[in-house]
């Protein structure tokens, strides 16, 4: 079968860095996406990882390791802004998305 | 204005009712995606459709129906509603690029069944 785990909620500072940790098992792989959902609206895409390694993108990166099942978005700098719930999704073998159940981030001053 | 725009925002009804909720896209795109969340759990796929004459189920259609009047419209239909379907409802597009698979939401629809 597949599954994901994230956690359920994180705490950080304002101005700090955030690693927010997501892994995965199945059988089929062909990527791993992080979406940014604020509370009460749509989700957006963040990032897509297919091949091993890390993806920077401005305050945002996002690391795959596929031999670990393991994935990890890190949030540089942050703000008051990024209080945010973060959405790990897997596609598989068939490219469907899986989506794991979201790690609520809370960012306090 | 939206990319994708969804109808009605918010519904609260009865048990048994019929619901319909709309779903409408401006970028062109082929794919639409009919999905619930609920609060603990990860998005849940009701429906897709890959292009107007292609509707597939996906992990959790019983009790839920769709069509594809168009390529920019995909609406889900909840026959009879029961109190267990409450839940927020998203429609999404894609691209039919499968390398990326980068999902565009609709603004989401509350529904309440009483």
């Amino acid at each position: 079968g597949q599954n994901i785990d994230q956690p359920t909620e994180m705490t950080a500072t304002e101005g700090a860095i955030v690693q927010i940790n997501c892994t995965y098992q199945t059988s089929g792989f062909n990527g791993l996406f992080w979406y940014q959902q604020h509370a009460g609206e749509a989700p957006t895409f963040l990032s897509y990882n297919v091949l091993d390694g890390l993806e920077e993108k401005g305050r945002f990166s996002s690391f795959l390791s596929r031999s670990k099942g393991y994935s990890y978005l890190l949030l540089k700098e942050l703000q008051m802004k990024d209080s945010a719930s973060y959405l790990c999704a897997l596609l598989d073998s068939n490219y469907q998305l899986i989506w794991g159940a979201g790690t609520k981030l809370i960012i306090k001053p | 204005d939206a990319d994708v725009t969804q109808t009605p925002r918010n519904r609260i009804t009865k048990t048994g009712k019929r619901i319909m909720l709309e779903c409408s896209q401006t970028k062109g795109h082929d794919r639409m995606y009919w999905y619930r969340q609920d609060p603990g759990l990860g998005l849940q796929l009701i429906y897709y459709s890959f292009d107007v004459k292609d509707i597939n189920k996906g992990e959790i259609s019983d009790g839920y129906s769709v069509s594809r009047q168009a390529q920019a419209k995909f609406s889900l239909s909840l026959e009879s509603a029961i109190p267990n379907q409450t839940a927020l409802y998203f429609c999404a597009t894609s691209e039919g690029d499968r390398d990326t698979g980068e999902l565009f939401f609709g603004e989401g629809s509350r529904l309440t069944v009483l």
